[in-house]
């Protein structure tokens, strides 16, 4: 079955500084990849994906992922983190068995200090 | 747009109790989900449905039934609630097709507490 993990809970970063937020994947074939994110007391936005070509994947507030296919992994990256990114973000793969549903991992919350 | 809208905000139940949860979505959008978000974990799918008169069980449906009767509107009904149901309810919706593929809508959440 395919599946996500996000092996952190939770990823201090201070403003300014370069942020990661690590997401592995286990995929049966090519995988269809997501980042969402989620501000305090709100629904989840999505940020970006990846289904094919460049493994470097550009999306929204300046967020970007990188594919790894050799390592399965799809970890969000910003170069300067700002303390309007601390949210809760969440790694998501495309349930192969079925393309209606995406499979969401347990989330990061991020928290950037100023 | 209003987007996904969803009512009520919060509620608080007893046990044993029934209600149901609104979503609505102006988008046009055939495919509509209903997730719960516990506390510290990721979402977990409920029911979801690909367009009017079709639903489908996903990860968790016990205790939950649905119904599409329209494009814009699905509702999620809880008939005896139980404490185990204390949680975020999350709908959202999205566009068919490859182009839109898993873009998902969400609307910002029903808190309910069963006690």
């Amino acid at each position: 079955a395919q599946s996500v993990a996000q092996p952190e809970d939770q990823v201090n970063v201070a403003e300014g500084n370069p942020l990661t937020v690590k997401c592995t994947y286990s995929v049966s074939g090519n995988p269809y990849l997501f980042w969402y994110v989620q501000y305090p007391n709100r629904g989840l936005q999505f940020l970006l994906k990846y289904i094919t070509g460049d493994n470097l994947v550009k999306g929204s507030y300046g967020f970007e992922a990188e594919f790894n296919k050799s390592q399965t992994s799809f970890h969000l990256k910003k170069p300067s983190a700002l303390v309007s990114d601390s949210a809760l973000y969440f790694c998501a793969v495309r349930d192969i068995s079925s393309a209606s549903k995406i499979i969401f991992g347990s989330g990061t919350r991020l928290s950037i200090r100023p | 747009n209003a987007g996904v809208t969803q009512t009520p905000k919060f509620r608080i139940l007893k046990i044993g109790q029934s209600m149901t949860l609104q979503c609505a979505q102006d988008m046009n959008h055939n495919y509509m989900y209903w997730y719960r978000q516990d506390p510290g974990m990721g979402l977990k799918l409920i029911y979801y449905s690909v367009g009017a008169g079709i639903t489908d069980k996903g990860e968790v449906p016990n205790g939950y039934n649905v119904s599409r009767s329209t494009t814009e509107d699905f509702p999620l009904r809880l008939e005896l609630a139980a404490p185990s149901q204390t949680s975020v309810y999350f709908c959202a919706s999205r566009l068919p097709g490859q182009g839109a593929a898993d873009t998902q809508y969400f609307g910002p959440g029903t808190r309910l507490t069963v006690l």
